[in-house]
């Protein structure tokens, strides 16, 4: 397996803009978890799938957030509109078990 | 609530000596605990895990981490350094209770050589 997958690496975008990050889980895992990691507040949970339902999406700073997860293999995270606080990188990763997760490489969000 | 403590931002060590990196928790109901390390732009790795069993568990790269219970802690562990084993480390904790984990802030090991 290729590992979580994650899309753009790097997106620059301008204040007020749509910008919609895209995630594929490793196959077989049943949970997925969005996380955003900033040198102020480290690394926070947004939001986690089960079976691709929401569970939990506490961590969701603002109605601006939202994710979903139309099928097992795909998931995507939407700010709308974007500010520049949120400049971040944004995580996704999937796990079989509790606790194991796996991690994608990213996705750095500049938001001028 | 779940929380979970690493009380040092940075720890030094030099390569070939032990070193240790320390961590902390708080979770209602049996703790699952974990160790993570991030090297530059990259995502976090799955280190170990403790989930019942032997309290001394072993990991990737030599790591090991010790579960204490009386202490609430789950430190890191490993008994010679390597420059290359200098990254940023995360403690995560979880319980029988519930499905996500906790990370602690993360303590960021710079291996002198």
């Amino acid at each position: 397996d290729a590992g979580v997958i994650q899309s753009p690496r790097h997106e620059v975008t301008e204040m007020g803009q749509e910008v919609t990050l895209r995630c594929k889980p490793i196959s077989g895992h049943d949970y997925l978890f969005w996380y955003r990691q900033t040198m102020m507040r480290g690394l926070e949970l947004l939001i986690y799938f089960n079976n691709n339902v929401p569970i939990d999406d506490s961590g969701m700073p603002e109605d601006r957030f939202s994710a979903k997860m139309p099928n097992a293999s795909f998931s995507n995270l939407k700010i709308q509109p974007s500010e520049p606080r949120d400049s971040a990188v944004y995580f996704c990763a999937s796990s079989f078990l509790v606790g194991e997760q796996y991690f994608g490489p990213g996705t750095r969000l500049t938001v001028t | 609530a779940q929380s979970v403590a690493q009380p040092e931002d940075q720890v030094n060590v030099a390569e070939g000596n032990p070193l240790t990196v320390k961590c902390t928790y708080s979770v209602s109901g049996n703790p699952y605990l974990f160790w993570y390390v991030q090297y530059p732009n990259r995502g976090l790795q799955f280190l170990l895990k403790y989930i019942t069993g032997d309290n001394l568990v072993k990991g990737s790269y030599g790591f090991e981490a010790e579960f204490n219970k009386s202490q609430t802690s789950f430190h890191l562990k490993k008994p010679s350094a390597l420059v290359s084993d200098s990254a940023l480390y995360f403690c995560a904790a979880g319980s029988n209770r519930d499905d996500k984990i906790i990370f602690g802030k993360g303590t960021r090991l710079h291996i002198l050589p």
